[in-house]
């Protein structure tokens, strides 16, 4: 089954210790991004990956990292979380045959973050 | 830079009724346009998208939007709401200025009442 996974779906961690969620996908997409989901804010980009070893800031990548190592994989790493990162992150992907851009992007089930 | 606005953080119908949800979008640039569904504990889910040609696109579940340039709209609508259409919707822009960003909008949570 195509889909995207992230790991672990649910975290409650203190303010400080390093964190990192884990996103892999079987569809062999060369674009993966991070968004991050508040209430009344919509989804909001963390970061994006065009392929292996291309990563790029979205709007709001302060505090985070990513890397993308291997084409299925783009862990997102939160060297210091603070309280302001709670919130509701997803990983999604994307191919870029084609359409590139208008393709859909196919989304990962998230992952609810809580920073104490 | 690009935005969003979705009109309404809330809209509460009937069963049968018509579901309509509001989106209006700015770029600088012709956009594309997406409307994504987000059931509860679930991730987003395309249900229909914009990019060139026919201004009325139809997508899955019976949705369908209509591009308005003049009004710079995409506003997304089903003739008759089904209980299972309770969920939060997302509307989206992108464009070729905006490389590989997507940009959504604040989201709106439909409540379908029997």
């Amino acid at each position: 089954e195509a889909q995207v996974t992230q790991n672990p779906r649910y975290l409650i961690t203190v303010t400080g210790k390093k964190l990192t969620v884990t996103c892999s996908q079987n569809m062999n997409h060369e674009y993966m991004s991070w968004y991050r989901q508040d209430p009344g804010l919509g989804l909001r980009q963390i970061y994006y990956s065009m392929n292996v070893e291309v990563t790029d800031k979205g709007d709001v990548p302060e505090g985070y990292k990513v890397s993308r190592k291997e084409k299925r994989n783009f862990p997102l790493i939160l060297e210091s979380p603070s309280p302001n990162q709670t919130s509701l992150y997803f990983c999604a992907s994307r191919s870029d045959q084609g359409s590139g851009i208008y393709n859909e992007q196919f989304f990962g089930p998230g992952t609810r973050l809580t920073v104490l | 830079a690009q935005s969003v606005t979705q009109l309404g953080s809330h809209v509460s119908v009937s069963e049968g009724a018509l579901v309509l949800l509001r989106c209006n979008y700015s770029s600088s640039v012709p956009p594309y346009l997406f409307w994504y569904v987000q059931y509860p504990n679930q991730g987003l889910q395309l249900l229909l998208k914009y990019t060139t040609g026919a201004t009325l696109v139809k997508g899955i579940n019976g949705f369908e939007a209509e591009f308005k340039k003049s009004e710079t709209s995409f506003h997304l609508t089903k003739p008759s709401a089904h209980m299972s259409d309770a969920a939060e919707y997302f509307c989206a822009v992108s464009s070729k200025a905006a490389g590989n960003k997507l940009t959504f909008g604040g989201g709106t949570r439909v409540l379908v009442k029997p």
